[in-house]
């Protein structure tokens, strides 16, 4: 079964505002990592927060992590048009033969 | 040199052909990794190399076939691939496999199967 699930599935706000992706997650994990996919490009790691961390910040990003909940989020605060990205959770719990396992995404669009 | 380098960046071939991606890492990292994104579903890890030996392979079909001939380069050789395998193939790099930490990525190769 998948190990991360992002919710919303697709997110669009004007410019400006805040934008907040959910991950959840169903077993323990060592670290959760966010990272962002501009289309048909890589994917880029925007951050990694550990277990014992409950939040952490980079530049306009907060991630927060409830392992109570097995659950993180990602706040991009003041976006911008050029955040319209993908932007997905990674978790390193080990399932089946994968050492790092990614949700299917939140496609976010920032709109002018 | 950007940190991982894949080639080609798209790729069309038919079922009977024969190709190969490549990959490249400029970073001095130990593990290598070949990811598959199909639409609408999620990442699905294929193939790692750690310190040139394949150390995972999450049950793929024989017709991808990879190779690691040094701890920088990365290949995926395709053979008699069907429809279904058109996906963008992403190549990653990490500082050691034991430590999941940070993965850095290519932009991907898209792959089209006629």
């Amino acid at each position: 079964s998948q190990q991360g699930e992002e919710d919303p599935q697709a997110l669009s706000i004007q410019e400006g505002e805040n934008a907040t992706m959910n991950c959840s997650y169903k077993t323990s994990i060592n670290n959760l990592q966010w990272y962002r996919q501009n289309s048909g490009r890589g994917l880029v790691h925007l951050i990694l927060i550990r277990s014992n961390e409950r939040e952490k910040h980079s530049g306009r990003l907060r991630v927060t992590l409830d392992t109570s909940k097995k659950s993180s989020s990602l706040l991009i605060t003041a976006s911008r048009a050029a955040d319209t990205a993908s932007y997905f959770c990674a978790t390193d719990a080990v399932q089946g033969a994968q050492k790092l396992v990614f949700g299917q995404g939140t496609r976010l669009t920032i709109n002018p | 040199e950007t940190g991982v380098t894949q080639t080609p960046r798209h790729l069309v071939m038919g079922m009977t052909n024969k190709k190969s991606l490549k990959c490249e890492q400029h970073l001095g990292h130990n593990a290598m990794y070949w990811y598959k994104q199909s639409a609408k579903k999620p990442l699905e890890l294929m193939f790692v190399y750690s310190l040139e030996e394949r150390v995972e392979n999450n049950s793929v079909p024989s017709r991808f076939s990879p190779e690691c001939p040094n701890s920088s380069h990365l290949f995926l050789h395709l053979h008699t691939l069907q429809p279904e395998d058109s996906a963008l193939y992403l190549c990653a790099s990490s500082q050691d496999f034991s430590n999941t930490g940070e993965l850095f990525f290519g932009e991907g190769s898209r792959l089209t199967v006629l």
